[in-house]
C-alpha cells in the first residue's frame, strides 16, 4: 500500500525567512501533485511534476520531484503572510484494482509570522 | 460559476439518520471521486468513478455507498450515520486520457454527527 508522508506537519516561519517542505512516498511513481487549502476552504492545485527531476517555480513556491529518492520538495523563498496555509502533497500511483487514484500526504500546516 | 458544486455545504444529523451529499460538476470530466478530511489524517479516498457505470471502493469505504446518476452527477450516502463520520467531505473530478491526473475539487461539506 502506497504511503505518502510529509514534514514537518506544522511550521511556524518569520516573514522572510526560506524554508523547505518534503513529501516522501512508498512506491515508484513520477507523477506527484501539490495543493493548497485555506482554513475552512477546498484544495487549490499548485503545481503538477511529471518526470524526475522536474521543477516548478510560481512567485515564492518552488516545487520540485527526484522519482529516484522518492521525494519531492516544497521550497518557500522570502515567506510572506499570504502563504499561510496547509499544503498537501499527492502522489498518482496504481491502486490494488490496477486503476490510477491520488494517495495524499497528511498535510503541513504552515503560519508565517510577521 | 463555481466547476464542481457539492451541497448541502453544512448538515448536522443525528446518529442513525440516513443523509446523501450530492456532487456536480459542468467541467465535462468523467472521473469523480470523495474524499473525507479529518485533522491530522489529510484526506482519504472513499469512493471512486472512472464512468457512469463504473464504481470502485477507496481505502475507508465501510459506511458508505454511492451512485453515479450521470457523467456529471456522483452521490454520497450514508446509510446509518454515527458521530465517527462527522468529517469535512470532498468531491473531486478529473479527466481520463488527460496527461495529468489533475483533481479538482469542490468546496467541501461540513458533516456533523450528533
Amino acid at each position: 500500500e502506497l504511503k505518502v508522508e510529509q514534514n514537518p506537519l506544522f511550521l511556524s516561519m518569520q516573514e522572510g525567512k526560506n524554508y523547505t517542505i518534503y513529501c516522501n512516498y512508498s512506491t515508484t511513481s513520477d507523477r506527484l501533485y501539490w495543493y493548497r487549502q485555506d482554513p475552512g476552504k477546498s484544495l487549490e492545485s499548485l503545481f503538477v511534476l511529471l518526470s524526475n527531476g522536474a521543477v516548478k517555480q510560481e512567485g515564492r513556491l518552488m516545487a520540485s520531484l527526484d522519482t529516484k529518492a522518492r521525494l519531492s520538495t516544497l521550497h518557500i523563498t522570502a515567506a510572506v503572510h499570504d502563504l499561510s496555509a496547509t499544503y498537501f502533497c499527492a502522489v498518482d500511483a496504481l491502486s490494488n484494482f490496477g486503476n490510477e487514484k491520488l494517495t495524499f500526504g497528511t498535510g503541513t500546516r504552515l503560519t508565517i509570522i510577521p | 460559476d463555481a466547476d464542481v458544486t457539492q451541497t448541502p455545504r453544512n448538515r448536522i444529523t443525528k446518529t442513525g439518520k440516513r443523509i446523501m451529499l450530492e456532487c456536480s460538476q459542468t467541467k465535462g470530466h468523467d472521473r469523480m471521486y470523495w474524499y473525507r478530511q479529518d485533522p491530522g489524517l489529510g484526506l482519504r479516498l472513499i469512493y471512486y468513478s472512472f464512468d457512469v457505470k463504473d464504481i470502485n471502493k477507496g481505502e475507508i469505504s465501510d459506511g458508505y455507498s454511492v451512485s453515479r446518476q450521470a457523467q456529471a452527477k456522483f452521490s454520497l450516502s450514508l446509510e446509518s450515520a454515527i458521530p465517527n463520520q462527522t468529517a469535512l467531505y470532498f468531491c473531486a473530478t478529473s479527466q481520463t486520457g488527460a496527461l495529468v491526473d489533475e483533481q479538482f475539487f469542490g468546496p467541501g461539506t461540513r458533516l456533523t454527527v450528533l
